[in-house]
């Protein structure tokens, strides 16, 4: 089982419609969650920090379930300059690196 | 965003030549990491530096060295370039430690024939 487990899409919506993508982890010790975004054939950019009381930017909330072992990213009136794949990004204890997942492709379609 | 720079960008190399990538970073920060992203597998650490000439393995070194005898640059090499080492290579930086967020590089595009 991977540590970080994203559906890798594609999720294809119209502009306008809200989205949500979850991602699971496997280690219950993991402290630190974040979403980044990556453009197509561009480095991954950091979109948000996910804190354990969820937290909002804009049109974007990242939501933490430690019982569940899962983060979720829900996109509200979906934009075309929202299209990407989204990576969802964990930090374990003792672990000395940050453990990303393969990502989940968004199209949003005109 | 933040000043990293890769170089090469682009490069195609052959079977068993030695190259070297280099990161360069106008930050100032302390940490610095290689990555390679692969079709399937996220982004995987390769090495990363915790301070000048402080370097440690990621989940993937083998093949891989580093160093570091700068702040600003970081250097990986593969000293005999392998097919399997075809990938997308990403630096990344980041300001207090490893488990905060990372700032990433343009990347270099490397192909092995």
């Amino acid at each position: 089982r991977k540590e970080v487990e994203q559906d890798p899409g594609p999720f294809n919506v119209p502009e306008g419609a809200t989205v949500a993508f979850n991602c699971t982890y496997s280690n219950s010790a993991s402290q630190s969650f974040f979403w980044y975004r990556q453009d197509c054939r561009k480095e991954p950019k950091l979109l948000m920090s996910v804190y354990s009381s969820g937290n909002e930017d804009g049109r974007f909330t990242a939501q933490l379930n430690r019982a569940s072992q899962y983060i979720s990213l829900l996109i509200r009136d979906s934009k075309l300059s929202d299209s990407a794949t989204y990576l969802c990004v964990v930090r374990d204890t003792g672990r000395r690196a940050l453990t990303f997942g393969s990502g989940t492709r968004l199209q949003v379609q005109p | 965003d933040a000043g990293i720079t890769q170089s090469p960008r682009h490069k195609v190399t052959e079977t068993g030549t030695p190259v070297t990538l280099r990161c360069h970073q106008t930050e100032n920060h302390r940490y610095m990491y290689w990555y390679r992203q692969d079709p399937g597998h996220g982004l995987r650490l390769i090495h990363y530096s915790y301070g000048v000439k402080d370097t440690d393995k990621g989940e993937v070194s083998d093949g891989y060295s580093v160093s570091r005898s700068k702040t600003e640059d970081f250097l990986l090499t593969l000293e005999s370039a392998t097919s399997s080492q075809t990938s997308v290579y990403f630096c990344a930086i980041s300001e207090r430690d490893q488990y905060n967020e990372q700032f990433f590089g343009p990347g270099t595009r490397l192909t092995v024939l």
